[in-house]
């Protein structure tokens, strides 16, 4: 069963620190690495990719990408209320010549003014 | 650029009614189409996925089924609601391989009474 696991949350996170997202997967061969927010009753939208082991930088935010130790991880920089929602990490199946992913349950972002 | 549109945005069924979603897709050709169904406060659970023109996977058995009549359309389908059908259905899309990410229409909420 291939899994990919994130902290529920909530993390609550004062305005203006640095919001930390972490995420564990188990397939070995996987390649693709995303990042979605997903606001309350609202669908998820992509706010980062990664592929290459390393740090991959997009204004506020910044995701690490360690395939050795199989995570993946979100820096959400100066954290505004409205960086508030649920954060998805997804993962694609490295089995499979097409775009098939597993998603984690997401964790609960909470910035506090 | 590309738009996914997905409809009805709300929907309430009673028990043992049949339903009907569509998705299309705008802007692409060939693009792998997918539904999601998100429970309250759970993570995403891939229902069924296509390829091509007449061609679906289910990735888990359903009181569901899905159709894809055309290259940009997919429609999600049931004779007879169950309560437990209740919940977020996301149609998403994708080109090619897993290095492309998934995008989201906008979900359809539905309750089941």
């Amino acid at each position: 069963q291939k899994e990919v696991e994130q902290n529920s949350g909530p993390l609550s996170v004062p305005e203006g620190a640095i919001a930390s997202l972490n995420c564990t997967y188990s397939d070995r061969g996987s390649q693709s690495f995303f990042w979605y927010r997903q606001y309350s009753g609202k669908s998820p939208e992509l706010i980062m990719f990664i592929y290459s082991n390393g740090d991959k930088e997009d204004g506020r935010f910044t995701a690490q990408l360690n395939k050795a130790s199989q995570y993946v991880s979100l820096l959400i920089r100066d954290s505004q209320p409205s960086d508030s929602a649920t954060y998805l990490c997804a993962v694609d199946e490295a089995t499979d010549s097409w775009g098939k992913f597993q998603f984690g349950a997401g964790t609960q972002v909470v910035v506090t003014p | 650029s590309q738009t996914i549109h997905q409809w009805p945005a709300t929907l309430v069924q009673p028990v043992g009614s049949p339903l009907s979603l569509e998705c299309t897709v705008e802007g692409t050709s060939n693009p792998n189409l997918y539904w999601y169904r998100q429970a309250a406060g759970r993570g995403l659970q891939l229902l069924f996925y296509s390829v091509g023109i007449g061609q679906i996977s289910s990735e888990v058995p359903q009181n569901l089924s899905a159709s894809r009549p055309q290259d940009r359309q997919f429609i999600l389908s049931s004779k007879k609601l169950l309560l437990s059908d209740s919940g977020f259905y996301l149609c998403a899309w994708t080109i090619g391989t897993g290095a492309s990410p998934l995008h989201f229409g906008n979900g359809t909420r539905l309750t089941v009474t």
